[in-house]
């Protein structure tokens, strides 16, 4: 079972709409949560880190449920530049600082 | 602010030849983070390293070597390489000592094992 899952999609949205993406992990020590953007042939970027508590990044809002052990990422008014893959990212408590990936989740926003 | 940088950008190689990734960060990271990127797996974590001189597995390391001697430089080594290991490489630092985890990346090494 991989740690980290995400729906691969495509979305495709129109500019303006609100889109959410969720993940699941596998590991019940997961510690920290993070979103990470990868545009095509590029290098992931962090994006927002996830708190217990919810967090929220000008469009961006991510939300941690670690009772059901998922966590999502809801952009609204989407931009074109919006348009890229999104990695849910879990980093497991005593594993030497490893991260796990998702396989992403890809967006396109269109005009 | 150079930050995190690889090389070479590309490498194509013939099957059987020994390759050797660089990877170097100007931000004195205790961790450095080796990665490959194939479709429909993701990012795999192939090496790691707390510090220099340490340095552990991750979940594919056959077939790599890894060293770490000074804190800055991180070389990722295929001692033979083979076609399965044509993908994309990222290296990636931490400075988890401070608190902060995120992981930053270095712009990638694309690897053609022909």
């Amino acid at each position: 079972r991989k740690e980290v899952e995400q729906d691969p999609g495509p979305f495709n949205v129109p500019e303006g709409a609100t889109v959410a993406f969720n993940c699941t992990y596998s590991n019940s020590a997961s510690q920290s949560f993070f979103w990470y953007r990868q545009d095509c042939r590029k290098e992931p970027k962090l994006l927002m880190s996830v708190y217990s508590s919810g967090n929220e990044d000008g469009r961006f809002t991510a939300q941690l449920n670690r009772a059901s052990q998922y966590i999502s990422l809801l952009i609204r008014d989407s931009k074109l530049s919006d348009s890229a893959t999104y990695l849910c990212v879990v980093k497991v408590r005593d594993t030497g600082n490893q991260f796990y990936f998702g396989t992403g989740t890809s967006l396109t926003v269109i005009p | 602010d150079a930050g995190i940088t690889q090389s070479p950008r590309y490498k194509i190689t013939e099957t059987g030849r020994q390759v050797t990734l660089m990877c170097h960060q100007t931000w004195s990271h205790s961790y450095m983070f080796w990665y490959r990127q194939d479709l429909g797996h993701g990012l795999r974590l192939i090496y790691y390293s707390a510090a220099a001189d340490i340095t552990d597995k991750g979940e594919v390391p056959d077939g790599y070597v890894v060293s770490r001697s000074k804190t800055e430089n991180f070389p990722l080594t295929l001692e033979s390489a083979t076609r399965s290991q044509t993908s994309v490489y990222f290296c990636a630092s931490s400075d988890w000592g401070s608190g902060r985890p995120e992981q930053y990346f270095g712009p990638g090494t694309r690897l053609t094992v022909t």
